[in-house]
């Protein structure tokens, strides 16, 4: 069965501090995989997806970057961390293309920026 | 603006009742929605599904489609406390191959 975990859960960090979010999937070969910013109690938004090893696009320009360093790895990472940063990020995955194919969240990691 | 717009923004049920929650597409080039369910606190789950017209069943829950107004609905029979809960309305921009989010619906189901 496939897992998705994302790490940390929860992180309280310093404006202007770098930031490194993770996200693996197993039991999966070769999923299409997503970032999404939630603010609270708002809505989701896409930021980045990936459909193969090394080749991420983005979505929203939010002053974050992603990566894809292996098939079942997505990372998402700032060196300079705003206020408007925080909420919550969530990893997704998906087989088969674009929203065609339902796509399964992770747990999530909730960020406060101080 | 919001391209999917969801009304009500919230909404009180009491135990058994019907819940009603709607969403429409502004944006033209959207094809299929899908309809997912967020608990306080947690990753959303997919509900269901639906890209042809008419209506789909499953449960407790069934879902239109009018694909002409690009409006769709969910409506919960029986609620029960645990429906309670953040619901997101997503479309599928098929121009910009990615799924574009409404601001959800919270429901609360009062015992």
């Amino acid at each position: 069965a496939q897992t998705i975990h994302q790490w940390p859960v929860a992180e309280i960090k310093a404006v202007g501090s770098p930031l490194s979010l993770g996200c693996t999937i197993k039991g999966k070969s070769s999923p299409n995989l997503y970032w999404y910013w939630q603010a609270t109690g708002g809505t989701l938004q896409q930021l980045f997806y990936s459909i193969t090893v090394g080749q991420v696009e983005s979505v929203v320009q939010l002053n974050l970057s992603a990566s894809r360093p292996k098939d079942d790895q997505f990372i998402l990472s700032t060196e300079k961390l705003l206020l408007s940063h925080s909420g919550f990020y969530l990893c997704a995955w998906s087989l088969g293309t674009g929203g065609y194919a339902e796509q399964f969240f992770g747990p999530g990691t909730r960020l406060t920026v101080l | 603006q919001q391209k999917v717009q969801q009304s009500p923004e919230s909404l009180i049920v009491p135990e058994g009742g019907m819940a009603s929650l709607n969403c429409t597409s502004s944006d033209r080039n959207v094809d299929y929605f899908w309809w997912y369910r967020q608990h306080s606190g947690k990753s959303p789950k997919m509900l269901m599904s639906i890209f042809s017209n008419g209506e789909k069943e499953e449960g407790r829950f069934t879902v239109h489609l009018n694909k002409a107004s690009l409006h769709t609905s969910l409506h919960i029979r029986d609620s029960q406390p645990s429906d309670s809960a953040l619901y997101l309305c997503a479309a599928m921009n098929y121009n910009q191959g990615k799924l574009i989010f409404g601001q959800g619906t919270k429901l609360s189901i009062k015992p």
